[in-house]
């Protein structure tokens, strides 16, 4: 069964930085596309990044500044870094397979994780 | 940026059809895929390339794409349909997705 889980602080103080891992079962993470997306309580979804298995990434312009995404195919893993978070950056977490390129859709996504900027 | 707009709320009857748009400029020329969530969970794709369906999701969901409105149609409308629902493109002018605006469907 192919699995994605996000992990990491709930809690980030502001001014630090937000890092979060999402772990591929089930699935080569070399086969795919693979992004963040987050969404603020109650609020819309909003896409922050993609990247492929040779460290090839794409990030959404209103973050990409402060965003950072990784993969480490060794451990069947892609992060993200988002630095300098304000409240502003408070959010549930997702990790998404791309079905197919990096212009598709998300065909599996994480559960997601609640990352809360507070000091 | 590429703007995707959505209705806020759509109510609809059991057993009849809720219809949601998504409004974005010349979105006939982009493929639009939709996405079903749930309070409190993660969401799931319904719709994909404006009108195929994943396995698993039931006929009753259904789109079309057209000028500068995309559709997704819920038929025979349940009760576990009442979710959110979202649109979502690939803006190739500037390199990244976008997710519309988002639709609460209230089944009444």
């Amino acid at each position: 069964q192919v699995q994605l889980q996000e992990s990491g602080p709930g809690l980030v103080k502001p001014s630090e930085t937000l890092s979060l891992t999402c772990t591929v079962s089930g699935y080569s993470i070399t086969n795919s596309y693979w992004s963040w997306i987050r969404q603020p309580p109650g609020k819309v979804l909003e896409w922050i990044g993609y990247i492929y298995s040779t460290g090839s990434t794409n990030y959404n312009p209103s973050l990409k500044s402060r965003v950072t995404i990784s993969i480490d195919t060794s451990k069947k893993q892609f992060s993200l870094n988002l630095r300098s978070v304000t409240a502003s950056d408070t959010a549930v977490y997702y990790c998404a397979r791309h079905t197919r390129g990096y212009s598709s859709n998300f065909d599996l996504w994480g559960q997601g994780t609640l990352v809360a900027v507070s000091s | 940026s590429y703007v995707l707009t959505q209705p806020p709320s759509v109510s609809v009857a059991p057993g009849q059809t809720a219809r949601i748009t998504c409004g974005g400029n010349n979105i006939g020329g982009k493929s639009v895929h939709w996405y079903q969530q749930r309070p409190g969970q993660a969401p799931v794709l319904v719709v994909y390339d404006d009108s195929a369906r994943p396995s698993g999701i039931p006929e009753r969901f259904s789109g079309s794409n057209s000028g500068n409105t995309a559709t997704l149609n819920i038929s025979r409308v349940e009760a576990g349909d009442e979710a959110d629902y979202y649109c979502q493109v690939w803006d190739s002018s500037s390199d990244h997705q976008v997710f519309g605006t988002g639709t609460k469907v209230t089944v009444l």
